[in-house]
């Protein structure tokens, strides 16, 4: 077995703010994905990786970075973040993209 | 364009019924289908998937009826318990892609005792 972390569980940020969320796991998988989960909109890909150092685009990149810095870790940026903006953002893992993703608690957001 | 789509949005059975949630979706290239259960405060987990040459597949209480003709689903849940009071988000994978699941918006389930 396996776990995700992702860390902050809770992240508070102001308006124009440049905040990160780490994600970290210990599956030994080689793919990573990053989702948006917005209140009655489903889980939308904003970034994966299959790979260390590898970064594909998913539908909803604008606004977001990403960075795999090493097997193990995936990393989202919100480059400006959004008055009121409000999302649970949640990290995946699978040994390969045909896979079943195994999914983080999430990382709950708030802009004020 | 949404690619899945799922009815009813909120659904709220008594204890022992069968609740029935539906899936349909638009790319006849979709060829891998899970269901994932979402409780309050955690990350989606895998509940059960078929693929589209079955048409049903079971797993305890957790059936998937499969229609590939109509690129419909749906997950029947008999015995429902208050432990399954959750969320379930259907998924589709496109063939040949890979990596990206398509996810619907999410159902709702309701158990009453």
């Amino acid at each position: 077995g396996g776990i995700i972390t992702q860390t902050p569980k809770f992240l508070i940020g102001q308006e124009g703010q440049k905040l990160t969320l780490k994600c970290q796991q210990n599956f030994n998988h080689d793919t990573m994905y990053w989702y948006r989960q917005d209140s009655g909109k489903g889980l939308r890909l904003i970034y994966y990786s299959i790979t260390e150092n590898d970064l594909q685009k998913g539908d909803l990149s604008e606004g977001y970075d990403a960075s795999r810095e090493k097997k193990s870790s995936f990393s989202l940026t919100v480059t400006s973040a959004q008055k009121n903006e409000m999302a649970v953002f949640l990290c995946a893992s699978s040994m390969g993209g045909q896979d079943t993703q195994y999914f983080g608690p999430g990382t709950r957001l708030l802009v004020l | 364009q949404q690619q899945v789509r799922q009815s009813p949005q909120s659904l709220t059975v008594w204890e022992g019924e069968t609740a029935i949630l539906n899936c349909s979706y638009e790319d006849s290239t979709f060829n891998y289908f899970p269901w994932y259960q979402q409780f309050p405060g955690e990350g989606p987990a895998l509940l059960i998937s078929i693929r589209s040459v079955s048409d049903k597949k079971e797993d305890g209480r957790f059936t998937i009826f499969f229609n590939k003709r109509e690129k419909k689903l749906s997950l029947h849940i008999t015995d429902s318990q208050p432990g399954d009071s959750a969320t379930y988000f259907c998924a589709a994978r496109q063939q040949g892609t890979g990596s990206k699941l398509s996810f619907g918006k999410g159902a709702k389930l309701t158990v009453s005792p």
